[in-house]
């Protein structure tokens, strides 16, 4: 079965200070690995993704992420936040058989000034 | 650009009562999603819909009702509710040629 871990539930920051969010993934087969954001009152937006290549994947606003295949892990980094990075961030997965997303619980990054 | 749009926004129900949470897409998506996002839960997923007239369920379907009779439509039914269905409730499409989903802006029940 596919899942997502997401131990920190809640990450708190300084402004311009470094943050690392993580997220590890188990499945039985080969997935896509995704990062999610959700602003305050609204939807997800896709983050960044990983599908194949290189295992480094970048946003366009700072963020980068790292596909680890032997500690099935794809932690979320960046390396100055900013106040307008506060958001809840959600690791996903895709089995790539099939377009089905499970998500984790969910990352809360309050950066404060 | 609507895109994935969701009705209502909000919605109060009492204990019993049923109502039809609407979700259009405007992007020929085949693959349709709903989710129900509860605090420190993350999201689960309720129905999903490979095409129109499939539909499967996902992790947390009882409850809860789909249909699937065009592309663009997939309504989500509540038949009796119940104080575990309060929650925030987003609809989501894909394609086959794209991982990306995309979200409406969700709709927030509370069942009282």
């Amino acid at each position: 079965a596919q899942s997502v871990t997401q131990l920190d539930s809640q990450v708190p920051v300084f402004e311009e200070a470094p943050v690392e969010l993580r997220c590890n993934y188990s499945s039985s087969v080969s997935v896509y690995l995704f990062w999610y954001v959700q602003y305050p009152n609204q939807g997800l937006q896709l983050l960044l993704k990983y599908l194949s290549g290189s295992t480094l994947v970048e946003s366009i606003n700072g963020f980068e992420a790292e596909f680890n295949k032997s500690q099935t892990s794809f932690h979320l980094r960046k390396p100055s936040v900013h106040i307008s990075d506060t958001a809840e961030y959600f690791c996903a997965s895709m089995n790539t058989g099939f377009q089905k997303l499970v998500f984790g619980t969910g990352t809360r990054l309050l950066v404060s000034p | 650009n609507a895109g994935v749009t969701q009705t209502p926004k909000f919605r109060i129900l009492k204990i019993g009562q049923s109502m039809t949470l609407q979700c259009t897409q405007d992007m020929n998506h085949n693959y349709m999603y709903w989710y129900r996002q509860d605090p420190g839960m993350g999201l689960k997923l309720i129905y999903y819909s490979v095409g129109a007239g499939i539909t499967d369920k996902g992790e947390v379907p009882n409850g809860y009702n789909v249909s699937r009779s065009t592309t663009e439509d997939f309504p989500l039914r509540l038949e009796l509710a119940a104080p575990s269905q309060t929650s925030v409730y987003f609809c989501a499409s894909s394609s086959p040629q794209n991982e990306k989903l995309f979200f409406g802006s969700g709709t927030q029940l509370s069942v009282l």
